[in-house]
């Protein structure tokens, strides 16, 4: 049990398109997730928490008008990258709580060009 | 969050027990103890949690010491698979609480 997964896995876009990744647990409900993001060589940074039915609370420095989440049921939430750009390529990674515990999705690595 | 300090990499035979090290002299009376690894390009993987008790999953045992100042994660036969970093975080258990990480361990487990 305890299955997260993201949608999609990998992802190239041009500058300026948008880009929606989905994270989905599928065995639980999840009244909370997080998403993170992971530059090369570099640790896990969590860019918001997303609360189901409610808005988003962005960590100090993430844009929140770029990064759009929505956590319309109990097992998806959607990152939109907005207008993205190059320095926007990372490894985006969810998370869903279960009680005590968080589970992770694969990640998506993103490609900007 | 109270902070956590690893070493930054450790090495050890397969077959043979890993013992990863963290402390986390600030830790408060409610805040647990998650060890989390993340394999290459993988989302992090939960291995196991604890509070001032010793645990033990089919993954890994947790040594928490009676202070809760620091703790040890044991691997007890380690395979190649589990090269990995390693991450020791101190949490408020709750489901709008954080996970915040640190720099981890890198293990490295030679055949």
């Amino acid at each position: 049990g305890a299955v997260v997964s993201q949608h999609p896995s990998w992802v190239i876009c041009k500058s300026g398109t948008s880009v929606k990744i989905e994270c989905r647990s599928l065995d639980f409900q999840a009244t909370t997730m997080f998403w993170y993001r992971q530059f090369p060589k570099q640790s896990l940074m969590l860019m918001a928490t997303s609360n189901e039915g409610s808005k988003a609370t962005y960590e100090q420095g993430v844009e929140k008008d770029k990064f759009l989440i929505n956590h319309a049921s109990l097992t998806l939430s959607t990152l939109t990258v907005t207008s993205a750009h190059p320095e926007d390529s990372s490894f985006y990674i969810c998370s869903a709580s279960m009680g005590e515990k968080q589970f992770f999705g694969p990640g998506t690595r993103l490609t900007v060009l | 969050d109270a902070k956590t300090t690893q070493p930054p990499s450790m090495d050890c035979a397969e077959g043979r027990a890993a013992n990863l090290p963290c402390n986390h002299s600030t830790i408060s009376g409610n805040e647990y103890v998650y060890w989390y690894r993340q394999i290459h390009s993988q989302g992090p993987q939960y291995i196991i949690h604890g509070l001032k008790n010793n645990e033990t999953n089919e993954m890994a045992s947790l040594i928490i010491t009676e202070d809760r100042k620091s703790s040890t994660l044991i691997l007890p036969h380690a395979t190649l698979r589990d090269t990995a970093v390693y991450y020791c975080i101190v949490r408020v258990v709750g489901a709008n609480s954080k996970l915040t990480f640190g720099k981890g361990i890198t293990l490295s487990v030679r055949p």
